[in-house]
C-alpha cells in the first residue's frame, strides 16, 4: 500500500516568516500534486510535478519533487495571512491511473 | 463556467437511515471521483468512474456504500443503512483525463446521529 506522510501536521507562524512542508513516502510516484483547501471548500490544485528533481515556482511558493520521486516539499517565502489553509500532497502511482493517494495534510495558520 | 456541483451541502440523519449524495461533474470531464474526508483518516478515494463505468471501487468501505453514474452529468453515492462512523465530508471531483487536474466540489458534510 502506498502511503504519503506529511510533516508537520500543524504550523502556526507570523506573517513574513518562511516555512517548508514535507511529503514523504517509501514508494515511487509517477507524479505528485499539491492542493490547498480552505474551510468549507474542496481542495484546489496548486501544482503538479512529474520529473525527479523538478522545481516549480508559483509566486512565493516553491515546489520540489525528490530525485527518486519518493518525496516532495513545499516552501513558502514571506508567508501572508492569505496563505492560511490545509495543504495536501497527493501522489499518483506508477500505474498512471486516475487514482490519487493523499497525505494527511498540513494545517497552516499565518498570523498577521 | 459552473464547477462541480454537490447536493445537499449538509445532511443530518439518524443511524439506520438511507443517505443519498449527489454530484454533477464539470461538463466534458470523463472522470468522476468520490472521496471521504475525516480528521482521523484524511482524504480517501472511495471510487472513481471513467465514461460512467466504475474503474476502481477498492476504497468503498463496505457493502453499505454504493455508487452509480447513470449518465455523464450525474452520479450518486448511497449509504444504506447509515452509521455514526460514516460522519464525514464527502467530496466529488471530476477531471478531463486520468492524469489531469481534479476539480473538487464544495463537499457534503454528513452527520449521522
Amino acid at each position: 500500500t502506498q502511503l504519503l506522510e506529511q510533516s508537520p501536521q500543524f504550523l502556526s507562524i507570523q506573517e513574513g516568516e518562511n516555512l517548508t512542508v514535507y511529503c514523504n513516502s517509501s514508494s515511487v510516484f509517477s507524479s505528485l500534486q499539491w492542493y490547498r483547501q480552505e474551510p468549507g471548500e474542496g481542495p484546489v490544485l496548486l501544482v503538479t510535478v512529474v520529473t525527479g528533481g523538478e522545481v516549480k515556482k508559483l509566486k512565493r511558493l516553491t515546489f520540489q519533487f525528490g530525485d527518486a520521486r519518493k518525496d516532495s516539499s513545499l516552501h513558502i517565502t514571506a508567508a501572508q495571512p492569505g496563505d492560511t489553509g490545509l495543504y495536501l500532497c497527493a501522489g499518483r502511482g506508477s500505474s498512471n491511473t486516475g487514482k490519487l493517494i493523499f497525505g494527511q495534510g498540513t494545517t497552516l495558520q499565518v498570523k498577521p | 463556467d459552473a464547477g462541480v456541483i454537490q447536493s445537499p451541502r449538509h445532511e443530518v440523519t439518524e443511524m439506520g437511515q438511507e443517505v443519498t449524495l449527489r454530484c454533477k461533474p464539470i461538463s466534458g470531464h470523463d472522470y468522476l471521483f468520490w472521496y471521504r474526508q475525516t480528521m482521523m483518516r484524511g482524504l480517501e478515494l472511495l471510487i472513481y468512474f471513467n465514461n460512467n463505468v466504475p474503474i476502481d471501487d477498492s476504497g468503498m468501505p463496505e457493502d453499505r456504500f454504493s455508487a452509480k453514474m447513470p449518465n455523464a452529468s450525474f452520479s450518486t453515492l448511497k449509504i444504506q443503512p447509515s452509521e455514526p462512523r460514516d460522519s464525514a465530508v464527502y467530496f466529488c471531483a471530476s477531471s478531463f483525463l486520468a492524469l489531469a487536474a481534479q476539480y473538487f466540489g464544495p463537499g457534503t458534510r454528513l452527520l449521522v446521529l
